[in-house]
């Protein structure tokens, strides 16, 4: 089985352009969080999607914005890119939306440099 | 807001030596998971164990064991028999059971060296 897959693996954009990223869970997962880690620290949560809908929300200004697709494949979309966007942005997928034991499975993440 | 500290940046271990990395927690909550995740250069995070609040018993997988001292909100990792692949980033996490939304919060992360 495939785990989690991103894409683009690498991406390198200018100030104030807009990016997408794309995220497929594994199959069967219903549920999809995106992290951003920036160099030398943890990744911060930003969202979390099940079944389709915004379930949770970091910290993050409106520039961040995801959707959940019916295939439950997810993108990300950062607008006004800035300089402190550029990080990895992690996806991960879990079965169940909060409830359960089952844990998170990462994918590869997608590096976003901001020039 | 739960926050998580390691205090060890970076740390370095013989292989087929013991090495045990440091991680505590702040919350008012009683019921949470706590985590230590692996991340290689490969970047892609990677489960090493798992441990719920509420059981006493520290969880062990394989050359992996934690300390969970629950009163004291620490929670550290022992690796025992270290190999040259256990070199890696490694964060400790936490999970609350209390919200309703799945919101993992990640320390700063330990970068662990393994000397051959």
């Amino acid at each position: 089985d495939a785990g989690v897959t991103q894409s683009p693996t690498h991406l390198i954009k200018t100030r104030g352009q807009h990016v997408t990223l794309r995220c497929s869970p594994i199959s069967g997962h219903k549920s999809v969080s995106w992290y951003q880690q920036v160099l030398g620290q943890g990744p911060q949560f930003i969202f979390q999607y099940y079944e389709k809908e915004e379930r949770g929300r970091g910290n993050f200004p409106d520039r961040f914005s995801a959707r959940q697709f019916p295939n439950y494949s997810s993108e990300l979309n950062v607008n006004a890119l800035l300089l402190g966007d550029s990080a990895l942005y992690l996806c991960a997928s879990r079965l169940q939306g909060f409830s359960g034991a089952n844990v998170l499975t990462f994918g590869a993440g997608s590096r976003l440099t901001v020039l | 807001a739960q926050t998580v500290t390691q205090s060890q940046p970076e740390m370095s271990v013989q292989e087929a030596e013991t090495v045990t990395l440091s991680c505590t927690y702040d919350t008012s909550e009683s019921d949470y998971y706590l985590f230590w995740y692996k991340q290689p250069p490969s970047r892609q995070m990677i489960l090493v164990i798992r441990q719920e609040a509420y059981k006493q018993q520290n969880a062990t997988e394989n050359r992996f064991s934690v300390n969970f001292q629950k009163a004291a909100k620490s929670f550290s990792l022992k690796i025992s028999d270290s190999q040259l692949g256990d070199a890696a980033m490694y964060f400790c996490a936490y999970r609350s059971r209390q919200t309703s939304y799945d919101k993992v919060i990640f320390g700063p992360g330990t970068s662990l060296s393994v000397i051959p």
